[in-house]
């Protein structure tokens, strides 16, 4: 079975500053997609970023990159200048694979942006 | 981007009695839809699997008498809660994919939030 964590439950950063969320997965395949949500309080599900697990090359999307280790199974997301909007539940999330690939998600991390 | 648009946004009702909260795709067709429940500060707990034209699939644990899905068009699916009760009190929130995009992307409603009284 497909599993997704997050440890972190909650962190907090100073506004222009950077952080990073962690976040590692175990699967038996070798071609997968992993993506990181935003959940902002009005609880809209926004995808933040999305990683081909058969490209090497790091995604990146303006102010969100990642930093993913596929031998160590590591997905982890930096937040570069962080802003206040930035200030929402973050969740790792893994596609089964199938017709009807479903998403596992993580616990979720709070991400507070200090002004 | 894909869209998907939930109904309603949020929704007050008397213990015992059932509720409807839709699901709609508006500019792509979803073979396959996806409900999920959530309490505060947690996770997305997947409820079930919701396929055009047959039954859905649910997950271990969920009551299929409870939570009927529907999912009869390529662009709509419900959600019904039966005999509601206090404890069914959640947000509820559901996604499609849209498989002409084939990265198995996921495109969320903007959730349901329902109070049982």
């Amino acid at each position: 079975a497909q599993t997704v964590t997050q440890s972190q439950p909650e962190m907090s950063v100073q506004e222009a500053e950077t952080v990073t969320l962690s976040c590692t997965y175990d699967t038996s395949e070798s071609n997968y997609y992993l993506f990181w949500y935003k959940q902002p309080p009005s609880r809209q599900m926004i995808l933040v970023i999305r990683q081909e697990a058969y490209k090497q090359q790091n995604a990146t999307e303006n102010r969100f990159s990642v930093n993913f280790q596929k031998a160590a199974k590591s997905f982890s997301l930096k937040i570069s200048d962080s802003q206040l909007g930035d200030t929402a539940m973050y969740f790792c999330a893994f596609p089964s694979t199938g017709a009807n690939s479903k998403l596992t998600f993580g616990k979720g991390i709070t991400l507070s942006v200090r002004p | 981007g894909a869209v998907v648009s939930q109904h309603p946004s949020w929704v007050i009702c008397k213990s015992g009695t059932s509720v409807k909260i839709e699901c709609r795709s508006l500019d792509f067709q979803a073979t396959t839809m996806f409900w999920y429940r959530q309490f505060p500060k947690q996770s997305l707990m997947l409820m079930a699997t919701s396929n055009e034209g047959s039954k859905a699939t649910y997950e271990q644990g969920v009551e299929k008498d409870k939570f009927l899905i529907n999912h009869a068009s390529l662009t709509l699916s419900t959600l019904t809660v039966t005999s509601a009760h206090p404890e069914d009190s959640s947000f509820y929130i559901c996604s499609a994919r849209d498989p002409v995009r084939g990265s198995t992307e996921a495109f969320f409603g903007q959730g349901t939030r329902l109070t049982v009284v």
